[in-house]
């Protein structure tokens, strides 16, 4: 079935160090993909996106590898800082199924000083 | 502070109780969605609007049942809910029409079954 889902469910990095966050996803039909954050007492909150036509894509610090050969998803934060301790979601929509977003289980990153 | 705002930020409510969980975008999207999500877990799906028609229901119970009154309000009125209803439930919108464009979130209602 589809699903999608992350290889570690923590991470424990020091300030100033580089992060991974990998997400694995099983719907070949999958063409949109999301990265969010989420912090306590809010709502996830849009990092960044790619599509599948792409393999990489690059943000302010972050950037988003796309593997469509094992169906693979990563999350590269730069230079992680406390603020970005948090707990990151990726999602992925396509195909018939757009407009429903299907979110792996969650990192818990955590960033010490 | 997030484009998509949703009120009240926190409810509780008895089983008997009927409440409505409010939720409001200005961005000129056309689709909206209702979450839930528990405690350590991501969200979950529970209903889409596109251009004010409901599109999508992921089998929700009765007791949950949205409306969407114009293309920047959603709401989800409750009734006769149970303790394991007990999450916190997240508004969402996208430009919609197929357009490969993120969800924006609202930081969600935090309810409360008694």
């Amino acid at each position: 079935g589809e699903s999608v889902g992350l290889h570690l469910p923590t991470l424990s990095v020091q300030e100033g160090d580089n992060s991974i966050i990998n997400c694995a996803y099983s719907n070949s039909a999958s063409d949109y993909f999301i990265w969010y954050k989420q912090e306590s007492g809010k709502g996830p909150q849009f990092i960044i996106d790619i599509r599948s036509n792409m393999d990489k894509r690059q943000g302010q610090r972050v950037t988003v590898l796309l593997n469509k050969t094992v169906k693979h998803l990563s999350l590269q934060i730069a230079a992680t800082q406390p603020g970005d301790s948090a707990v990151y979601f990726c999602a992925e929509t396509g195909g018939t199924s757009y407009g429903k977003l299907t979110f792996g289980q969650g990192t818990i990153l955590t960033v010490h000083p | 502070d997030t484009e998509v705002t949703q009120t009240p930020k926190h409810l509780v409510m008895g089983m008997t109780n009927k409440k409505s969980l409010k939720c409001e975008q200005h961005m000129g999207h056309r689709a909206m969605y209702w979450y839930k999500q528990k405690a350590k877990k991501p969200p979950e799906l529970m209903f889409v609007y596109s251009y004010e028609k409901l599109s999508i229901n992921e089998s929700v119970p009765s007791r949950f049942s949205p409306e969407c009154p114009n293309s920047s309000l959603l709401n989800l009125h409750l009734h006769a809910l149970q303790p394991e209803d007990s999450a916190l439930y997240l508004c969402a919108s996208s430009q919609g029409g197929g357009v490969r464009q993120p969800q924006h979130f609202g930081d969600g209602t935090r309810l409360s079954i008694l």
